[in-house]
């Protein structure tokens, strides 16, 4: 079966462009993560969809980042004038399980490498 | 503010020794308990979790978790060249928030 995908895996924009970045989880998960990975450190929570419904967002920078999942399978992260701040490596993973039920193995997608020059 | 800290290496061990990775943790309602494994350039993936103290064993591997010390560790026996990658500690509180650790670059010396 396949796996989480991203996509595009590598992304250069202007500081000031807009981009969006696509996860597709594996069919049937409930749960959607993003992450932000910067170089040399570990993921940091972005957001997260149980189904269609996005339950935490408390990991978004500022309120130029913008995600969803409007059908509960794909899902879009929205960074609107973007800054060489938010340049890093953006993971979506995903889970079987609701948040809370203990299934809880993420499986992470290759993941999508920002550069904001 | 939850934190999760784990050295950041690189630990160096020479083929077939054992290697032993830590973290601690700040928060005493973290539950679940996660060990990932970071090839350079690539994503995470899941070696091992762990929810009750003590040890959990899966071939290689042995998660340990003292929850009293707030402290989770890896130990990697008969460790291998294709061993070497950052290691990911993450923590989570049964809600939707895992928090990670900066991972530990590990070595494996041939």
């Amino acid at each position: 079966g396949a796996g989480v995908s991203q996509s595009p895996r590598y992304k250069v924009a202007k500081r000031g462009q807009d981009v969006a970045l696509r996860c597709d989880p594996i069919s049937g998960h409930v749960s959607l993560f993003w992450y932000q990975q910067a170089l040399g450190q570990g993921p940091e929570f972005l957001t997260y969809f149980q189904n269609e419904a996005q339950l935490d967002k408390s990991g978004l920078p500022s309120d130029r980042f913008f995600a969803e999942r409007p059908e509960g399978s794909v899902s879009t992260l929205k960074i609107q004038r973007t800054q060489q701040e938010d340049s890093a490596v953006y993971l979506c993973a995903s889970s079987l399980g609701p948040s809370g039920t203990g299934l809880y193995e993420q499986y992470f997608g290759p993941g999508t490498r920002l550069t904001v020059t | 503010q939850k934190e999760v800290e784990q050295n950041s290496g690189p630990l160096s061990v020479p083929e077939g020794a054992i290697a032993s990775l830590n973290c601690t943790y700040s928060d005493r309602g973290s539950q679940s308990f996660f060990w990932y494994r970071q090839y350079s350039g690539k994503s995470p993936e899941l070696i091992m979790f762990i929810y009750s103290n003590g040890d959990k064993e899966d071939g290689r591997f042995t998660a340990q978790l003292n929850k009293a010390s707030q402290y989770v560790s890896l130990l990697i026996r008969d460790s291998q060249p294709s061993d070497s990658a950052t290691y990911l500690c993450a923590v989570n509180d049964y809600g939707q928030n895992f928090v990670f650790g900066p991972g530990t670059r590990l070595s494996v010396l041939p």
